[in-house]
């Protein structure tokens, strides 16, 4: 089946610096991928959507600025958590979509990264 | 606007008892559901899905759904739960547009916990 990787599995950092977190598809190629974000003990909230070759688009009360999306490749997504601060301490997990295939089996998650900000 | 609701946050279940989480949605169209499991520290694993068809959905590791539109329902089932069962269980809709194939709203999650 579909197999996305997401590294690191769980990143620890000082606040102000930057973190990048990857998605890359093994074996398929993802024209789409999605970015949640989990807080502790609460659901998942969906970020951003991220389209290979453009710009990803944001949901609403999410900052732009501060969570960069790069999809410049039809198997990598990038997420980069920008002035890290302890308040993005979070789970965050990556979706992608298959190229085809349509909503019965064109999607998966990957393993999330944990990251806490000190 | 669509949403998900898990009403219950928290359920003890005694190990081989039965298990039943709720989930009901709310979506204009008809819904693409799903049940996830989320082990803790560790990504989503899909238990079972719903387009249409048959409403009565079997899933992996005994699961079944039942998905019931006058209700607005999709619960989730297990007869006879196994310690392994402990876990976060989130209920989803996914975009049915095709462009938003792949975008869920989550519920809020049930978590298991179960006893000996």
């Amino acid at each position: 089946g579909a197999v996305v990787s997401q590294h690191p599995s769980w990143v620890i950092c000082k606040s102000g610096t930057s973190v990048k977190i990857e998605c890359r598809s093994l074996d398929f190629q993802a024209t789409t991928m999605f970015w949640y974000r989990q807080f502790p003990k609460q659901s998942l909230m969906l970020m951003a959507t991220s389209n290979e070759g453009s710009k990803a688009t944001y949901e609403q009360g999410v900052e732009k600025d501060k969570f960069l999306i790069n999809h410049a490749s039809l198997t990598l997504s990038t997420l980069t958590v920008t002035s890290a601060h302890p308040e993005d301490s979070s789970f965050y997990i990556c979706s992608a979509r298959l190229a085809f295939g349509g909503p019965n089996y064109g999607y998966t998650f990957g393993s999330g990264t944990r990251l806490t900000v000190v | 606007a669509q949403s998900v609701t898990q009403p219950d946050i928290h359920i003890t279940v005694s190990e081989g008892a039965s298990l039943e989480l709720r989930c009901n949605y709310s979506y204009g169209a008809t819904p693409y559901l799903f049940w996830y499991v989320q082990s803790p520290g560790q990504g989503l694993q899909l238990l079972l899905k719903y387009f249409s068809g048959d409403t009565l959905v079997q899933g992996i590791k005994g699961f079944e759904a039942e998905f019931k539109r006058s209700q607005s329902s999709f619960n989730l089932r297990k007869p006879s739960v196994h310690w392994s069962d402990a876990a976060e269980y989130f209920c989803a809709v996914g975009a049915s547009a095709t462009d938003s194939w792949g975008k869920f709203q989550f519920g809020a999650g049930t978590q298991v916990v179960v006893t000996p």
